[in-house]
């Protein structure tokens, strides 16, 4: 049993579509971490977040921390937003989830 | 550097041999994380440090993994007698206090047992 949760695991949108990923996990937790990670790339952290919203540019990630989920939003992709997006949360130590893999079409 | 910092890159080995992962984290984090990555699958944790000593070392898969950071800032991951299985993607981050700030990750090693 995996205890961060993604859906979908694969995304291909055309450019400019709104795009949604959407994380539950199982685990009590201080913290969720949205991070990216591109082909052949190391990973880079987007966001972490304890509670509520945040917003940097294009991307907004949101917790319910009562129903244990979060989305993460990309607004007017592009087509070099295509990466992995993983979620992770930390109680004790990181859990990762498996990823969703995004391409946007040009 | 200002970020992390991995070494190797690539590293090919054979079957049995011993190999050395080394991480150099961004100046002044004391926290310190190892993970492996192998290919479709999200990153698995393997040990985190706090300063000198393993706060949790309980993603270890066994007694031949083997991590240490002497003097609080570079790390190295320790296989003994490697196995193809061990062929991954070891991801070293870290963060400037503990797990709940945010965490820089290095590029990883992309470790290959043939």
């Amino acid at each position: 049993k995996n205890e961060v949760e993604q859906s979908p695991q694969n995304l291909t949108a055309q450019e400019g579509e709104f795009i949604t990923i959407n994380c539950s996990y199982s685990v009590g937790i201080s913290a969720l971490h949205w991070l990216q990670q591109h082909p052949g790339g190391g990973i880079v952290s987007l966001f972490m977040l304890s509670s509520g919203k945040k917003k940097h540019g294009r991307l907004i990630a949101t917790i319910n921390i009562q129903e244990k989920h979060s989305s993460l939003h990309i607004t007017a992709s592009h087509p070099r937003d295509s990466a992995v997006y993983i979620c992770a949360v930390t109680g004790n130590q990181f859990y990762f989830g498996t990823g969703t893999s995004l391409t946007v079409i040009p | 550097g200002a970020g992390v910092s991995q070494t190797p890159s690539n590293k090919v080995t054979e079957k049995g041999k011993y190999v050395e992962l080394r991480c150099d984290p961004i100046s002044g984090h004391t926290a310190l994380y190892w993970y492996r990555q192998s290919l479709g699958q999200g990153p698995e944790f393997l040990i985190y440090f706090q300063g000198t000593g393993a706060a949790d070392d309980s993603g270890l898969p066994n007694d031949r993994f083997f991590a240490v950071r002497p003097e609080g800032s570079v790390s190295t991951l320790k296989i003994q007698r490697t196995e193809r299985g061990d062929s991954a993607v070891y991801l070293c981050a870290s963060s400037s206090q503990g797990v709940n700030t945010e965490a820089f990750f290095g590029q990883g090693t992309r470790l290959t047992v043939v």
